[in-house]
């Protein structure tokens, strides 16, 4: 059954730093999203992205983030300079175009920045 | 602006037990309700769905029915089973951006034989 991965599963860094988060959507899917869940709080939506460009965006997702799609598999989401804020889980999601297609989930990568 | 709210875990039950989930929203307009499960180590898997008022969503013997007038959505199993444990999410999205989700804290089960 095709799937969302991401990589790395578990990521330490250092206040400060860039860190790119990777994931590779389901092949035929056209939607990319990325959500996060800082421990103990609700799943937030980040940001989607359609046809090479952000179609809508979060409150949270200031000018330290951005996304990339740098080939036909891979969707990033990078981190220029960390904060201790930015723990979290972060979640990659994909979906095909249409109003009642499903969301399909990665298993998340756990972001610690100490 | 829309917001779910869903009690706090964990739950704790024993093997074929009932099983209620408390999901309440806030949304202007019609949305869609959901219910995500994340079992340990993997992503979040769509279980359940509706998309209307009085619509009822079913999968793998969990229920759940979209009540507008109590603005709810209630994720229910008559007789929970060990495989069952997980983290559950109650999820709306409005129709302008049918996947922009918005979900709830995550309710964790934990079921003991």
């Amino acid at each position: 059954e095709p799937e969302v991965t991401q990589t790395p599963s578990h990521q330490v860094t250092q206040m400060g730093q860039e860190v790119i988060l990777r994931c590779v959507p389901i092949s035929n899917h056209l939607y990319f999203y990325w959500y996060r869940q800082i421990l103990g709080q609700k799943v937030e939506f980040l940001v989607s992205f359609y046809n090479n460009e952000i179609s809508e965006k979060s409150e949270i997702f200031d000018d330290q983030f951005s996304v990339e799609r740098p080939d036909g598999s891979n969707f990033t989401l990078k981190i220029r300079s960390t904060k201790l804020e930015d723990s979290a889980m972060y979640f990659c999601a994909s979906s095909e175009v249409g109003l009642n297609t499903e969301a399909f989930f990665g298993q998340g990568t756990r972001l610690t920045v100490v | 602006g829309n917001s779910v709210t869903q009690m706090e875990g964990p739950v704790t039950l024993s093997e074929e037990a009932f099983l209620t989930i408390n999901c309440t929203y806030t949304a202007t307009g019609y949305p869609s309700l959901f219910w995500y499960v994340q079992y340990p180590g993997e992503g979040l898997q769509l279980l359940l769905k509706a998309t209307k008022a009085d619509d009822k969503g079913s999968n793998k013997g969990f229920e759940a029915t979209y009540r507008k007038e109590t603005t709810s959505f209630h994720l229910e199993k008559g007789s929970v089973q060990v495989s069952d444990s997980a983290v559950y999410f109650c999820a709306l999205s409005d129709r302008s951006g049918f996947q922009k989700l918005v979900f709830g804290t995550g309710t964790r089960l934990l079921v003991s034989p």
